[in-house]
């Protein structure tokens, strides 16, 4: 079967970096994709990976190990705007997208 | 602003009754897709479209129907709604079908039925 795993809920303090790990198992694999989504509104693109290792956008870095079924979100110099949850999404043979069900980030002063 | 938009934003249903959610995208992607979200589960896809004219059956077909007429509208049709599809319901598009194409989402229709 085809299934992600991430961590229900993380907390972490203003200032610092939190990373959120992702496992997935998909049938065949083209890319693994993280979204930022505010409560009460629509997933925003943050990241596409697809080649084993560390991808760095600003504040965000996304890492992926293909032959591990693993990925993480690396957020640093943590802001409160940050608090959101983070879905994590593998992409089939399909080229259809597998979702986690979210990782809750709570961001503390 | 380009983008997507739903209507209505949210609504509260009669169990039994007939409703149609609307999806308009003005970025000319060929795909679209329907997700409904619930608490605790990732997005489930419902249905999708490669490119007008095509439509596809996703992981949660059961109860709704698609058309794709037109690049620009993908609406979701509930032909007889029950208390399961009580839930969030984005619509999202992409250029194309491929790896590197991003999904973008609408602002999502908030369903309520009793």
């Amino acid at each position: 079967g085809q299934n992600i795993d991430q961590p229900t809920e993380m907390t972490a303090t203003e200032g610092a970096i939190v990373q959120i790990n992702c496992t997935y198992q998909t049938s065949g694999f083209n890319g693994l994709f993280w979204y930022q989504q505010h409560a009460g509104e629509a997933p925003t693109f943050l990241s596409y990976n697809v080649l084993d290792g560390l991808e760095e956008k600003g504040r965000f870095s996304s890492f992926l190990s293909r032959s591990k079924g693993y990925s993480y979100l690396l957020l640093k110099e943590l802001q409160m705007k940050d608090s959101a949850s983070y879905l994590c999404a593998g992409m089939d043979s399909n080229y259809q997208l597998i979702w986690g069900a979210g990782t809750k980030l709570i961001i503390k002063p | 602003i380009a983008g997507i938009t739903q209507a209505p934003t949210s609504q509260i249903l009669a169990a039994g009754r007939r409703m149609t959610l609307r999806c308009t995208q003005d970025m000319r992607h060929n795909a679209m897709y329907w997700y409904r979200q619930d608490l605790g589960l990732g997005l489930r896809l419902i249905h999708y479209s490669n490119t007008a004219g095509t439509t596809g059956k996703g992981e949660v077909p059961d109860g709704y129907s698609v058309s794709r007429a037109n690049t620009d509208d993908f609406p979701l049709t509930l032909a007889s709604a029950v208390p399961s599809q009580t839930s969030v319901y984005f619509c999202a598009s992409s250029a194309g079908t491929g790896g590197t194409d991003t999904q973008y989402f609408g602002p999502g229709t908030r369903l309520t039925v009793l």
